[in-house]
């Protein structure tokens, strides 16, 4: 079968640096998203990686190695607002989105 | 300002009725889809539409259907809802960009509660 693996829940304090595992075993690979969702809200797109290799965008950074099945999402000097969920989604060989749990990420000041 | 709009937000009905969730969206998208989302769990895909008049079921069994008359509406409609159905339902469309990546934008969400 198909599964996305991300921890369920990390804390960390503002200011700090916090990274979030995903693994992923998948038919086939044609990228890889983070979304993040506040509580209530709807997911929003943050980067996608679909090479080997680390992808920057601000505060925010996406690295990816196909040969491990493994991506991270990197969050610097974290602010209170990135308390959200964040989710990995692999697309398959037929382009379809398989979605993992999402990992809930609690700000401390 | 949100792309791609639902209607209702939330929406509190009793077994047996029949509802439709809107779904409307501005951006133009060909594709659209339905995921239904439990707290704390995965996105499930439930309907998706790759234009007018195309529909296709997703990975998770619904007894849900879905319509595409225009480009820019996607209703999804319960014909007798169940308390099994209580659930948020989301909303979304994409396109694919310069790099490839089919980029999902989501609506703010219907939660359905079926007493």
């Amino acid at each position: 079968g198909q599964n996305i693996d991300q921890p369920t829940e990390m804390t960390a304090t503002e200011g700090a640096i916090v990274q979030i595992n995903c693994t992923y075993q998948t038919s086939g690979f044609n990228g890889l998203f983070w979304y993040q969702q506040h509580a209530g809200e709807a997911p929003t797109f943050l980067s996608y990686n679909v090479l080997d290799g680390l992808e920057e965008k601000g505060r925010f950074s996406s690295f990816l190695s196909r040969s491990k099945g493994y991506s991270y999402l990197l969050l610097k000097e974290l602010q209170m607002k990135d308390s959200a969920s964040y989710l990995c989604a692999v697309t398959d060989s037929n382009y379809q989105l398989i979605w993992g749990a999402g990992t809930k990420l609690i700000i401390k000041p | 300002e949100a792309d791609i709009y639902q209607t209702p937000r939330y929406l509190v009905i009793g077994t047996g009725k029949k509802i439709t969730l809107e779904c409307s969206q501005t951006m133009g998208h060909d594709k659209m889809y339905w995921y239904q989302q439990d707290p704390g769990m995965e996105l499930h895909l439930i309907h998706y539409s790759y234009g007018v008049n195309s529909t296709e079921k997703g990975d998770l069994s619904s007894e849900s259907t879905v319509s595409r008359i225009r480009t820019e509406h996607f209703p999804l409609t319960l014909e007798s809802a169940r308390p099994s159905h209580t659930s948020q339902y989301l909303c979304a469309s994409s396109d694919t960009g310069v790099d490839g990546a089919n980029v999902l934008t989501f609506g703010a969400g219907s939660r359905l509660t079926v007493l």
